[in-house]
């Protein structure tokens, strides 16, 4: 069955860098758009970004563009989400997920998430 | 970007009763909308994609409908597994991806 494991996440310091990886399995990875997805405490869900199954596009969120980005390793089967100048309103648990075709527009399937914290 | 409105932002209903929430778009989305379940502690589960097609094993209580700037999700008799908080999403492969702000259902 598909399996998404994030890993990466922590406790920051505002203003530095944190890289999320996303371990998938269970299906053919190169043939799906994958996202990111966060979600800060208590509220509710925002999208971050999401790349298409070939990494030709990529597309982000208004409150990460610039800072972040995505990217994916076909032949690893992993994708990644390189954090930069982070902010109090980037703590949140960064869900990775995978999307129902090919170009990064549904979310089908989820991961557990990882708790990224930004804190002085 | 696009922005997504849902209302109500909570609902107090009780089992068997029939729930509709509402989602609306800053501009015309077409028919680029889904909808997901949230449980507390839990990842989403995508109920409907493309505003009207239910995902594969989904219950046929749950259905969405809409176009254009206005769309709804209609649970047709709630049921005990169905109180949780549901999000609408705006979709285009092209541009950005927005989820609106969330509707929590609770018991009455």
């Amino acid at each position: 069955q598909v399996q998404l494991v994030e890993s990466g996440g922590g406790a920051v310091r505002p203003g530095r860098s944190l890289r999320l990886s996303c371990a998938a399995s269970g299906f053919t990875f190169s043939a799906y758009g994958m996202h990111w997805v966060r979600q800060a405490p208590g509220k509710g869900l925002e999208w971050v970004a999401a790349i298409w199954f070939d990494g030709t596009y990529e597309f982000y969120a208004d409150t990460v563009t610039g800072r972040f980005n995505i990217s994916r390793d076909n032949s690893k089967r992993m994708l990644y989400l390189q954090m930069d100048s982070l902010g109090d309103g980037d703590t949140a648990v960064y869900y990775c997920g995978r999307d129902k075709g090919l170009f990064g527009d549904v979310v089908v399937d989820w991961g557990q998430g990882t708790l990224v914290t930004v804190s002085s | 970007d696009i922005q997504m409105t849902q209302s109500p932002s909570t609902l107090a209903a009780s089992v068997g009763d029939r729930v509709t929430i509402t989602c609306r778009a800053s501009q015309s989305i077409s028919n680029w909308l889904a909808w997901y379940q949230q449980k507390p502690g839990k990842a989403p589960k995508v109920l409907i994609y493309k505003a009207s097609d239910l995902e594969s094993g989904v219950p046929s209580r749950f259905s969405g409908s809409g176009s254009g700037t206005e769309f709804t999700l209609t649970i047709s008799s709630l049921q005990p597994d169905d109180f949780a908080t549901y999000y609408c999403q705006h979709y285009n492969s092209y541009s950005s991806r927005t989820f609106g702000q969330g509707t929590k259902v609770e018991i009455k």
